[in-house]
């Protein structure tokens, strides 16, 4: 059964904090991605990242930096927390389409980590 | 960049009903639409998906459809029941990204 499993379900922070968010996958996928999801705005892409050590900003980088050390691991930096930064944040992966035809595009996430920064 | 919208935000049944949810996307390049079904407490789970090359799909009580032309593709629930009661959304992506464009999300509430 494929798994993508966060850190935190729930987490606590003070604005200022440095917030690191874990993410790992067990299922030898290319592909990882940080997601943030607020009412209303639906998900919107944080960063992801294709290979080890490789990262793509997504539409809302701006507060947030990655790390991608090993393939199955995808860490979300939060570098001062802020308030406006409260929200719940998903973890994604999927196989990397390149030069040959996978059988599925699917993103696979996990359950989400419910970020409150006061 | 892809701009996916979706409608309605919040729509409530009976159940036994129909309910369908639109998106529309801007890009003529995406070829890879998805369905996500999001439980209280879950991360959202894909239900469904069609690529451009056809034009509707079926798997039990749920179908999607896709009109290329007008840029715009549907979910289709037949015979709701309260465990579909979740968020949707619909997604756009492009063979060459590997990432997705999501709608901003459809609350359905099915009442028994």
């Amino acid at each position: 059964d494929v798994k993508v499993t966060q850190s935190s379900r729930y987490l606590v922070k003070r604005t200022g904090e440095k917030v690191f968010l874990e993410c790992v996958q067990d299922m030898d996928h290319e592909n990882m991605f940080w997601y943030r999801q607020d009412p209303g705005l639906g998900l919107r892409l944080i960063y992801f990242s294709y290979d080890v050590k490789m990262k793509e900003k997504g539409d809302i980088p701006e507060g947030y930096s990655v790390s991608r050390e090993k393939k199955e691991r995808f860490s979300l930096i939060l570098e001062s927390a802020s308030t406006n930064q409260t929200s719940m944040y998903l973890c994604a992966s999927s196989l990397r389409l390149a030069f040959k035809p996978i059988s599925s595009y699917e993103q696979y996430f996990g359950p989400g980590t419910r970020l409150t920064v006061t | 960049g892809e701009n996916v919208e979706q409608h309605p935000s919040t729509l409530s049944v009976q159940e036994g009903d129909s309910a369908v949810i639109k998106c529309t996307y801007s890009d003529s390049a995406s070829n890879y639409f998805p369905w996500y079904k999001q439980e209280l407490g879950k991360g959202p789970q894909l239900i469904i998906d069609i690529r451009s090359n056809v034009g509707e799909k079926k798997d039990q009580r749920i179908a999607v459809t896709l009109n290329k032309t007008a840029k715009h593709f549907s979910l289709h629930i037949t015979e709701t029941q309260p465990e579909d009661s979740a968020v949707y959304f619909c997604a756009a992506s492009k063979d060459t990204g590997n990432q997705f464009y999501f709608g901003t999300g459809t609350s359905l509430t099915v009442i028994p």
